[in-house]
């Protein structure tokens, strides 16, 4: 059981936006930073946001993200086939003093 | 170029031992803190066990705390999983990465299979 929350899944279409969303509390989200990644089939995870909404070099703006309180959100918009994938956020537990990642959400590109 | 190279994985009997590497190329690992993540078959990513760019502290998941340790050899820019008393839940891909609030650089994953 993940101290963490995400959508098991959400779709969209070509084009479209879509937000993925990640709850937590205030040992974790509430207090420290938020990452996510990308995980395509069969590939290791990569790094799309880190520090709740920094973008890595040749992430491409599509990808956006905020944090308030003990949510955060991905945002990911011109959606293309290319971005089906499954998304995790990851944060730090200061209370058990882990790192924890959300169940996942897996992307559809309609 | 900044690379994480995993090894050692296998398929290993219930309550044996088998040793993970995580060879770093084009970084130091004196530099940043080291991960590993693993991914059972069609689940999630599991975070296992974080080591300090000092080499100081480590912190272990509740999973695997008590039976793994995480070490490393600065000077092979090295850094192992000692995995002992294996079960079937262990059984996973294994992925090392670095870095600290955020893991930016992952290796391709060495995968563990605990069966009798």
């Amino acid at each position: 059981q993940s101290l963490l929350t995400q959508p098991p899944s959400v779709s969209a279409a070509p084009g479209q936006r879509v937000t993925i969303s990640c709850s937590g509390s205030s040992s974790n989200i509430g207090r420290n930073y938020v990452s996510w990644y990308q995980q395509l089939p069969g590939t290791a995870p990569k790094l799309v946001i880190y520090d709740n909404f920094q973008r890595p070099s040749g992430i491409p703006d599509r990808f956006s993200a905020s944090k308030s309180g003990t949510s955060a959100t991905l945002a990911i918009t011109g959606l293309q086939t290319g971005d089906e994938a499954d998304y995790y956020c990851a944060t730090w537990e200061s209370n058990l003093n882990v790192h924890v990642f959300g169940p996942g959400t897996r992307l559809t590109v309609l | 170029q900044v690379r994480l190279a995993e090894s050692g994985g296998g398929v290993v009997r219930p309550g044996r031992s088998l040793r993970l590497a995580c060879v770093a190329s084009g970084f130091s690992y004196r530099d940043f803190d080291v991960h590993w993540v693993r991914q059972a078959p069609g689940k999630g990513l599991e975070w296992v066990v974080v080591i300090s760019a000092d080499g100081r502290n480590q912190y272990y998941g509740v999973a695997v705390k008590g039976r793994f340790i995480i070490s490393r050899d600065t000077p092979k820019n090295t850094v192992y999983l000692q995995m002992a008393g294996v079960t079937p839940e262990d059984t996973a891909v294994y992925y090392c990465a670095k870095n600290r609030d955020y893991l930016d650089v992952w290796g391709q994953g060495t995968t563990v299979t605990v069966s009798s």
